[in-house]
């Protein structure tokens, strides 16, 4: 089944605590990104990539990284995690910009 | 700098009825256009997009849009909406200058039987 998993689905953590939320696509797309989803907000992009090695700023990069080293994943670092975080995070895959994102079930993260 | 603008934050609508979500956006370049809904603690999934061509695109589940040049605009039209259409419903852009994709702020679509 074609599908972008993403995990874990809900994490709490501490100001400060490094943490990871892998993604991971099975349908060998070049294009994958990360969104935050906030109330009234809509989502944001945070960050892309158009291949492996080839990473991009979305409009809310600030507190995050991101890798691309192969094809199917792209995991997001956030690297001292604090409360404006808190938020609901989605991966997406698509095959380049101008088809549609596959996107994934996603990860609500609370940072107190 | 791009921005998109749902000017609904939330449309009731009776079963059967026609609805029409607004949506515009700022670029001064061309620009990719969609169509997501998002159901309920689930992820988005694409109703429809406009890439180029035929100015007028149809989707899954009864939905269409229009893309109107002049006065950048996206709206998304059905002529009868059944209750299960009820759900969040984003409008999104990426220009042609670059991978970007830019989000509305969502309408929350709620039909009522």
């Amino acid at each position: 089944e074609a599908q972008v998993t993403q995990n874990p689905r809900y994490l709490i953590t501490v100001t400060g605590k490094k943490l990871t939320v892998t993604c991971s696509q099975n349908m060998n797309h070049e294009y994958m990104s990360w969104y935050r989803q906030d109330p009234g907000l809509g989502l944001r992009q945070i960050y892309y990539s158009m291949n492996v090695e080839v990473t991009d700023k979305g409009d809310v990069p600030e507190g995050y990284k991101v890798s691309r080293k192969e094809k199917r994943n792209f995991p997001l670092i956030l690297e001292s995690p604090s409360p404006n975080q808190t938020s609901l995070y989605f991966c997406a895959s698509s095959w380049d910009r101008g088809h549609e994102q596959f996107f994934g079930p996603g990860t609500r993260l609370t940072v107190l | 700098a791009q921005s998109v603008t749902q000017l609904d934050s939330q449309v009731p609508v009776f079963e059967e009825a026609p609805v029409e979500l607004r949506c515009n956006y700022s670029s001064s370049v061309s620009v990719y256009l969609f169509w997501y809904v998002q159901y309920p603690n689930q992820g988005l999934q694409l109703l429809l997009k406009y890439l180029s061509g035929s100015t007028l695109v149809k989707g899954i589940n009864g939905f269409e849009a229009e893309f109107n040049k002049s006065q950048t605009s996206f709206h998304l039209r059905k002529p009868s909406v059944h209750i299960s259409d009820t759900a969040e419903y984003f409008c999104a852009v990426s220009p042609n200058t670059g991978n970007q994709f830019y989000f509305g702020t969502g309408t929350s679509l709620t039909v009522i039987p």
